[in-house]
């Protein structure tokens, strides 16, 4: 089944602790992206990556990395997460082509709460 | 920072009655545009993405694109309950940064028997 995987589906954690969200796809797509979804601001992009070892930044990268050493994974990572984190998370992964994609399968969310 | 609006909500239409989104986006280099429908705590779904001006049809929806105004719109024929959820304009960035992605604030629909 095709799929993007986001684990862990919910996350408590305390403000400084270093954390990371994975993201899985096995649609062997080119394009993966993190969103992050607040009450009131719709999605916004965190980063996103055209391939492997490609990243660039969406609109609020402040406070996050990530990496894309293979294909299929792209994880965020947050190192010293604060409690304006604290959010729901997406995951999503599409096909691209020449300055278009298509769908973006998305994956389930994680919900973070930073104490 | 580019941006694209969305009509604000929220929208209530009957049962049967056509309801109409509209969203405007910043960037003249975009030409990837979507819509999605999120249902509370669910992740969002494509409904439809439009990359030409004009009409394009899937079922009930209808998405507009028209690039010299820089507007998107989808209309829903026949609404049904089942199409009350938030709906979710997007826009891709022009240029070599094709990749970066921006979404509209949302607006919820309700349709009412």
């Amino acid at each position: 089944e095709a799929q993007v995987t986001q684990n862990p589906r919910y996350l408590i954690t305390v403000t400084g602790k270093k954390l990371t969200v994975t993201c899985s796809q096995n649609m062997n797509h080119e394009y993966m992206s993190w969103y992050r979804q607040d009450p009131g601001l719709g999605l916004r992009q965190i980063y996103y990556s055209m391939n492997v070892e490609v990243t660039d930044k969406g609109d609020v990268p402040e406070g996050y990395k990530v990496s894309r050493k293979e294909k299929r994974n792209f994880p965020l990572i947050l190192e010293s997460p604060s409690p304006n984190q604290t959010s729901l998370y997406f995951c999503a992964s599409s096909r691209a082509g020449a300055h278009r994609f298509e769908k973006l399968f998305f994956g389930s969310g994680t919900q973070l709460s930073v104490l | 920072q580019k941006e694209v609006e969305q009509n604000s909500g929220p929208l209530s239409v009957p049962e049967g009655a056509i309801a109409s989104l509209n969203c405007t986006y910043s960037d003249r280099g975009s030409q990837s545009f979507f819509w999605y429908r999120q249902y509370s705590g669910k992740s969002p779904e494509l409904i439809m993405f439009i990359y030409s001006n004009g009409d394009k049809e899937d079922g009930r929806f209808t998405a507009q694109l028209n690039k010299a105004s820089q507007y998107v719109s989808l209309l829903i024929r026949d609404s049904q309950p089942s199409d009350s959820a938030t709906y979710l304009c997007a826009a891709n960035a022009g240029g070599t940064s094709y990749g970066k992605l921006t979404f509209g604030q949302g607006t919820i629909l309700t349709v009412h028997p």
